[in-house]
């Protein structure tokens, strides 16, 4: 099975940077999704990670250590439209469901 | 380019009634489907997917159950709703390898 542990909320200041946190235990591992949730919407893709390091993508950069079970979400120049609920989710090997975290609240205030 | 369509959006419904909540999938064949809920303030829990016509896979003991009368359409029901019943729910098809999921719209179920 999937245990999947992320921060309930975060608050930032517009232009600041966070970082959400995610640990994962899994009896395998084929990949780390993030996606971000808007309240009352579908959850949208944001990254993809499969092997250690960081991937940039724009403002949002996202770093997967596979020995440590552990990946972030990282959000820079915050913007009020980043005001979102963000969703870690692990794909095991041959498998094709996601195994989601609870979801992280950020909150971003002028 | 492939799209998933979810209907209806909103729904509230009486204790007891029936429900129906179709998705499609269009531009792709033989996609794996899935209906997800979240509950307020929740995580996304998997209710069922789909790898075929006719193949079920049930995670969870519940009041619903799922259909694929069709290679691209997917279709969960239940014979009597509870109020645990209310909630969001999602379909969903696995794209391409890197994206993961791609969402419908999802349906806002609140059952009185």
């Amino acid at each position: 099975g999937q245990n999947i542990d992320q921060p309930t909320e975060m608050t930032a200041t517009e232009g600041a940077i966070v970082q959400i946190n995610c640990t994962y235990q899994t009896s395998g591992f084929n990949g780390l999704f993030w996606y971000q949730q808007h309240a009352g919407e579908a959850p949208t893709f944001l990254s993809y990670n499969v092997l250690d390091g960081l991937e940039e993508k724009g403002r949002f950069s996202s770093f997967l250590s596979r020995s440590k079970g552990y990946s972030y979400l990282l959000l820079k120049e915050l913007q009020m439209k980043d005001s979102a609920s963000y969703l870690c989710a692990v794909r095991g090997p041959g498998d094709y469901k996601l195994s989601f975290g609870a979801g992280t609240t950020v909150t971003v205030r002028a | 380019s492939q799209t998933i369509h979810q209907w209806p959006a909103t729904l509230v419904q009486p204790v007891g009634s029936p429900l129906s909540l179709e998705c499609t999938v269009e531009g792709t064949s033989n996609p794996n489907l899935y209906w997800y809920r979240q509950a307020a303030g929740r995580g996304l829990q998997l209710l069922f997917y789909s790898v075929g016509i006719g193949q079920i896979s049930s995670e969870v003991p519940q009041n619903l159950s799922a259909s694929r009368p069709q290679d691209r359409q997917f279709i969960l029901s239940s014979k009597k709703l509870l109020l645990s019943d209310s909630g969001f729910y999602l379909c969903a098809w696995m794209g391409q390898g890197v994206r993961g999921y791609t969402f419908g719209s999802g349906t806002r179920l609140t059952v009185v």
